[in-house]
């Protein structure tokens, strides 16, 4: 059984701060990793992508991928409350797209 | 990325009945995905829908009760069939956006079963 592994939380964060996710996987042969963002009561969002080794930096939001360790991470520099969401790691596990969601990390940024 | 939209957004159903649920996307995709998202819990792929072919399905969904149609490139349904208050969930449809393997979301549909 493939798995993708994350902190339920609730991760709470003080306004300003970073807010750091991690998420591990089972499939070594994934190669594309999604984190969405999932408000209460809506769709998931799709907030990053990554595909190689290292770093991706986008706005506030840092992904870093680590294929050996099958590690995958988000940050989210300058917290605010908007930030307060689940967050979902998925990896794509085959070739037809399919993704593998992880339970999700609740995030709380507090004035 | 794509606009989805799904129909209905809501519904409150009785026991025993079924529900089509529709997935509309305003540009021509090669898959669709339909996933569950039961209370509390994170996403699941129901069935993978390809246009022309029959659906492939997850394990433990089968095709009498979720049965799903893909008449053409930008329109998908899925039926629960013959519903019991365990399918009270979150129904959403995907599609792999043009950017690499990037997918996205419709807004769901919300399901509960009396």
């Amino acid at each position: 059984q493939k798995e993708v592994e994350q902190n339920s939380g609730p991760l709470s964060v003080p306004e300003g701060a970073i807010a750091s996710l991690n998420c591990t996987y089972s499939d070594r042969g994934s190669q594309s990793f999604f984190w969405y963002r999932q408000y209460s009561g809506k769709s998931p969002e799709l907030i990053m992508s990554i595909y190689s080794n290292g770093d991706k930096e986008d706005g506030r939001f840092t992904a870093q991928l680590n294929k050996a360790s099958q590690y995958v991470s988000l940050l989210i520099r300058d917290s605010q409350p908007s930030d307060s969401a689940t967050y979902l790691c998925a990896p794509k596990i085959n070739s037809w797209g399919k993704l593998q969601f992880g339970a999700g990390t609740q995030v709380v940024v507090t004035p | 990325s794509a606009v989805i939209s799904q129909k209905p957004s809501r519904d409150i159903c009785q026991r025993g009945t079924s529900l089509t649920i529709q997935c509309q996307v305003d540009s021509q995709v090669t898959m669709m995905f339909w996933y569950r998202q039961q209370p509390g819990q994170s996403l699941t792929l129901i069935a993978t829908a390809n246009q022309g072919s029959e659906a492939t399905y997850e394990s433990g969904f089968v095709i009498d009760k979720f049965p799903i149609s893909r008449p053409n490139l930008t329109f998908s349904t899925l039926t629960v069939s013959n519903m019991s208050p365990e399918d009270s969930s979150i129904y959403l449809c995907s599609v792999e956006g043009t950017e690499q393997e990037t997918q996205y979301f419709g807004p769901g549909t919300r399901l509960l079963v009396l």
